[in-house]
């Protein structure tokens, strides 16, 4: 098994381009997420989905959009970047309990680092 | 958004010694769970806490789910060198569909 894998490991990109970072697990996992990871400020948030065809945001969803198509991927699109968006992405999955949350033992992938110049 | 208080910030200590750090926050909280974050690496769990009052061990590391569901904290006994990392709490509200909320992290550095 992979677990969760993402691709790119690093991505330089000028203001205004556009680009995806790729999730994919193979667990098997229902529920997916991504978080933006910035110095002193944690894990924080951007968009979730507990299955195939349901999304929604999390906490700084602005500037980026998310579509669940398949059980495996969970792309990640940054439609116009921002300097601000200059962070260390994390897609993670997990189980999800009978009510459709995640039982809390997320699987993290080892991050995208990505840099808006 | 929800906050949850991580503290100490860092922590820099000598090896063979003992350290807690805990995490609070003013909801009530029906999952608690501490990860551990290596560099240029994904957070790996570390402990998952299900129900208040619950004390739970993996090793050398103890952590404990508070009575008010409030808070949490956890211990490392006899640090070693590769307990250096970031160590991060979350929980998940049980009014929360889908969502876990982490706190800021404690930076852990043991000297030799």
């Amino acid at each position: 098994n992979a677990g969760v894998t993402q691709t790119p490991k690093f991505q330089v990109l000028k203001t205004g381009q556009s680009m995806t970072l790729q999730c994919a697990q193979d667990m098997n996992h229902e529920y997916m997420s991504w978080y933006r990871q910035d110095p002193g400020m944690g894990l924080r948030l951007i968009h979730y989905s507990v299955g195939a065809g349901i999304t929604d945001q999390g906490e700084v969803p602005n500037g980026y959009n998310v579509s669940r198509s398949t059980t495996e991927d969970f792309p990640l699109r940054l439609l116009s970047a921002a300097p601000s968006q200059t962070s260390v992405y994390f897609c993670a999955s997990s189980y999800s309990s009978a009510s459709l949350r995640p039982t809390g033992e997320l699987f993290f992938g080892e991050g995208s680092r990505l840099t808006v110049l | 958004g929800q906050q949850l208080n991580q503290s100490p910030q860092s922590m820099f200590i000598q090896e063979g010694e003992d350290v807690s750090m805990n995490c609070t926050s003013s909801s009530i909280f029906n999952t608690w769970l501490w990860y551990k974050q290596d560099p240029g690496e994904g957070p790996v769990l570390l402990i998952a806490l299900y129900k208040a009052g619950e004390l739970t061990s993996n090793g050398r590391l103890t952590a404990q789910f508070g009575i008010t569901r409030k808070d949490s904290f956890l211990n490392i006994s006899a640090s070693i060198p590769s307990d250096v990392g970031i160590y991060f709490c979350a929980g998940q509200l049980s009014s929360t569909l889908g969502r876990l909320y982490f706190g800021r992290g404690t930076q852990l550095t043991v000297w030799p």
